[in-house]
């Protein structure tokens, strides 16, 4: 079956480092590839989007790399602020029977320190 | 602005009484979809619509219907609720489905007992 999977131990780094959140998946075969970040008790909020062709994309101090022979992908934040402190989703599209769905890994909570 | 509402935000209800949690959005997006979140599980997805008149099912459609008669509108319907259902509902939408960025509304915590 189709399984997404990523860190399910919460990622504690100190401010102004890097976060790295890693997010593999099997029996899948995404055209794209999305990040949100997840505060508690609010929706998710789209940070980046990967299509399969692209090896990398950068926005502000986020990076993204979507390796489709390892079935990864990995989520870096640079000079982290305490204020990254958030649960980061990666999602994957699936084809069905009637067009694409979207489905979600659980999630890495990230808490940057002073 | 730009936005997707859900009402009601939180709701306690009692087994077996109807109950309709409505997702409006202003962005004239085609795809609209459910998710519910629970601890240990994450977000499942529970029905999407492609377009008007246009639905399927998610992962968890068990004991949920929905209608998209209108763009703008994806009520969520539970005919009978459980205390299974007890969980937190988002309403997403986007431009033209899966390979665009997903807005999601502010969630509906619903308690059913």
């Amino acid at each position: 079956s189709q399984k997404i999977e990523q860190n399910s131990e919460a990622l504690n780094i100190q401010e102004g480092k890097t976060a790295t959140l890693t997010c593999n998946y099997t029996n899948y075969s995404p055209a794209y590839l999305q990040w949100y970040r997840q505060d508690p008790g609010r929706g998710p909020v789209f940070l980046l989007l990967i299509r399969e062709n692209e090896k990398e994309k950068r926005k502000e101090r986020l990076k993204v790399t979507f390796d489709t022979t390892l079935k990864q992908s990995l989520f870096h934040i640079t000079a982290s602020q305490p204020a990254d402190s958030a649960t980061y989703l990666c999602a994957l599209d699936m084809y069905t029977n009637s067009g694409y769905a979207l489905n979600f890994g659980k999630g890495t909570s990230l808490l940057v320190t002073p | 602005e730009a936005q997707v509402t859900q009402n009601p935000r939180y709701l306690i209800t009692v087994t077996g009484k109807k109950l309709t949690v409505t997702c409006s959005q202003n962005m004239n997006h085609e795809y609209m979809s459910w998710y519910r979140q629970d601890p240990g599980l994450g977000l499942r997805q529970i029905y999407y619509s492609m377009n008007v008149e246009v639905t399927d099912k998610g992962d968890v459609p068990e004991g949920y219907k929905v209608s998209r008669k209108e763009k703008r509108n994806f009520p969520l319907i539970l005919e009978s609720p459980s205390p299974n259902q007890t969980s937190l509902y988002f309403c997403a939408s986007s431009l033209a489905g899966v390979t665009h960025e997903q807005f999601f509304g502010p969630g509906t915590r619903l308690t059913v007992l």
